[in-house]
């Protein structure tokens, strides 16, 4: 079946490059999702990407896509301590087909 | 205020005792979802529904059941048949992308 892999942690210092990295093994994947979780909240959705994309940049998020090697990063610029969080790579066929998560990637910032 | 609302966000449920988690929503989305989470196991699916009066059995659907006799609404219930209910639940809703209310943790007690 799917399977969706990320790293579990990540360790930057405030105002250095974070860069979060997923796989996935579906090849009928079409959007690629990822989402930010505060402690004790629900899932934010940061950005997603279509699967004919390479890259999608917005404000400090930039989303890269290796669709050969099937590859998602996140690259959050300027990292500050509110970024510290769970970040889930997704991947669905199709926007409305149900989602298949990564186990989370903690970033932790530190001043 | 247009979103997803999740209701309670806390629910402590005896052994034994079926208990049902409230999911609203106001965006005109077909689509809704019921995830559970658990720590370090990401968010698996329990039932989705992509319309009215009609819904799908997910990853993990042994132990709850669903309904969705409005758009807006797809409740959640827990039944005493899940042998491990404590987790934090979230639900979701999509028109083009899926987006999610801020969650219930249920306890078991």
């Amino acid at each position: 079946g799917e399977d969706v892999e990320q790293s579990l942690f990540l360790s930057v210092r405030e105002g250095d490059s974070s860069v979060i990295n997923c796989t996935y093994t579906d090849s009928s994947s079409t959007y690629l999702y990822w989402y930010k979780q505060e402690p004790g909240a629900g899932l934010q959705l940061l950005t997603y990407i279509f699967s004919n994309m390479d890259m999608k940049q917005d404000q400090r998020l930039t989303v890269l896509l290796n669709k050969k090697d099937k590859h998602l990063s996140l690259r959050i610029a300027d990292t500050q301590t509110g970024d510290s969080a769970i970040y889930f790579c997704a991947e669905s066929p199709s926007g409305y087909s149900t989602l298949t998560f990564g186990k989370g990637t903690m970033l932790l910032v530190s001043p | 205020d247009g979103g997803i609302t999740q209701s309670p966000k806390y629910l402590f449920r005896k052994e034994g005792q079926n208990v049902t988690l409230s999911c609203e929503q106001n965006l005109n989305h077909d689509a809704m979802y019921w995830y559970r989470q658990d720590p370090g196991q990401g968010l698996r699916l329990i039932y989705y529904s992509q319309i009215v009066n009609d819904f799908q059995k997910g990853d993990i659907a042994e132990g709850y059941s669903v309904s969705r006799e409005k758009k807006e609404s797809f409740p959640l219930t827990v039944t005493s048949a899940q042998k491990n209910p404590t987790a934090f639940y979230l639900c979701g809703s999509a028109g083009n992308t899926i987006y999610f209310g801020e969650g219930s943790w249920l306890t078991v007690v």
